[in-house]
């Protein structure tokens, strides 16, 4: 239990479907993620929150929507979603100081399955 | 752009092996550097971190990690492998005067067989 969990932890839906994933963290950082992780590739940032603003997007589609009401919530909103979107989505969490990100710690995933 | 290289994709070795993983990356300012662990079904974890101070961490389970600032390289090493070891471990950068969050390398995946 690294203090951040994924809800849900398995997810399948259609491509004409919408769902959102949520993540939420107890450690009183600031900084959040998402990240894509699929088969034989790298870990993928997708997107960045500081402070509840977005500091970094990655060249996502905009199928892929994100919103941080708080600096303890993070969600990803799916809609028309491709098959090749299936992957393991992790969010993470880090503290902020300085202008510095620290270590982050991540939750266990959700693993997506688009039919 | 500043990037994390781990050279090795997959490595399978035999228990009681010694394990070296290899790391670099390519900036020449201050870095804070980081191993993390993925064991299968699990959510990825830290291993060890080197922030600053002597150049030789150690973390948990038996790791340690070396930070040769000459060699860009901050490479994992275990002398003596478990079957429990086989994971997928991921190098990080963290470049703290370009106020960027972690980069990762590929991940290298440790097969450890009886």
């Amino acid at each position: 239990e690294t203090g951040v969990t994924q809800t849900p932890r398995h997810l399948v839906m259609g491509m004409t479907n919408k769902k959102s994933l949520k993540c939420e963290q107890h450690l009183g950082h600031n900084a959040m993620y998402w990240y894509k992780q699929s088969a034989k590739k790298p870990l993928e940032l997708m997107f960045v929150y500081n402070f509840k603003e977005q500091t970094e997007n990655n060249s996502v589609p905009s199928r892929f929507s994100p919103e941080c009401p708080n600096s303890s919530h993070l969600f990803l909103h799916l809609h028309t979603l491709q098959p090749e979107d299936s992957a393991l989505y992790l969010c993470a969490s880090s503290a902020i100081a300085e202008g510095t990100y620290n270590e982050q710690f991540f939750g266990p995933g959700t693993r997506l399955t688009v039919l | 752009a500043q990037s994390v290289s781990q050279h090795n994709h997959h490595v399978i070795l035999s228990e009681a092996a010694s394990l070296e993983l290899g790391c670099n990356y390519s900036y020449g300012g201050t870095v804070n550097l980081f191993w993390y662990v993925q064991y299968p079904g699990q959510h990825l974890q830290l291993l060890l971190k080197y922030f600053s101070g002597d150049p030789l961490v150690k973390g948990i389970k038996g790791f340690e990690a070396e930070f040769i600032k000459s060699k860009f390289s901050f490479n994992l090493r275990k002398p003596s492998v478990q079957w429990s070891d086989t994971a997928e471990y991921f190098c990080a950068v963290n470049f703290p005067s370009g106020n960027t969050p972690l980069v990762f390398g590929k991940g290298t995946r440790l097969s450890v067989i009886a």
